[in-house]
């Protein structure tokens, strides 16, 4: 069974272009979360989704951030104008669904984008 | 909005175990203790959870306190590979779903 997959590993951008980050989620699970991890800091929540729908977004840069979880295919966080301090590593992480038995939220490998 | 508190770090010898204490003494009564891992550059990885009773898996021990303001992770033969931060998060499962990750404990362990 497929874990949490994300892609591309690593993404290098010039400042000004848009970054796409892609993750599909675990098979049977159809709650996708975002986190960002700064260099040398901690993971911060950034948005939480479910199909076609955002639940919280209160992680989330006001400007420039937006994700999106489709009906069909994969979650996407869209990050436009990239700038110097958007380099991170951005995590998803997917969980099957709330209450107890099938809450737990695993997590992808991460997407590494540098920002130059 | 981390409900916890851990050592900012540890040592362990390989092969000992690696005992992680956790406190989260405003823990409610639906609220889980939850513990991941992150080792270096890699993605959070899930260890183990548990709401009032001791529990193990291929993994770790866990064991909660009677009145459940704390808890401790064990890795009971520590090896190299488990050199990561070790983060101890309390969740409910109503209201909000995500996970709230503070500074973990970094665990170091040494041959």
């Amino acid at each position: 069974n497929a874990g949490v997959m994300q892609n591309p590993r690593h993404l290098v951008r010039r400042r000004g272009q848009e970054a796409r980050l892609r993750c599909s989620p675990m098979k049977g699970h159809s709650h996708v979360y975002w986190y960002r991890q700064l260099p040398e800091e901690g993971l911060k929540f950034m948005v939480y989704l479910q199909k076609e729908n955002i639940i919280d977004e209160s992680g989330m840069p006001k400007e420039r951030f937006s994700a999106e979880f489709p009906k069909e295919g994969p979650s996407i966080l869209r990050i436009q104008q990239v700038v110097r301090g958007d380099s991170a590593a951005y995590f998803c992480a997917s969980s099957q669904g709330t209450g107890h038995s099938g809450n737990t939220i695993y997590f992808g490998e991460g997407s590494w984008l540098t920002v130059v | 909005d981390a409900k916890t508190t851990q050592p900012t770090s540890m040592d362990c010898a390989e092969g000992r175990a690696a005992n992680l204490p956790c406190n989260h003494s405003t823990i409610s009564g639906n609220e889980y203790v939850y513990w991941y891992r992150q080792i270096h550059s890699q993605g959070p990885q899930y260890i183990i959870h548990g709401l009032k009773n001791n529990e193990t898996n291929e993994m770790a021990s866990l064991i909660i306190t009677e009145d459940r303001k704390s808890s401790t992770l064990i890795l009971p033969h520590a090896t190299l590979r488990d050199t990561a931060v070790y983060y101890c998060i309390v969740r409910g499962t109503t209201g909000a779903n995500n996970l709230f990750f503070g500074t973990g404990t970094r665990l170091t362990v040494i041959p």
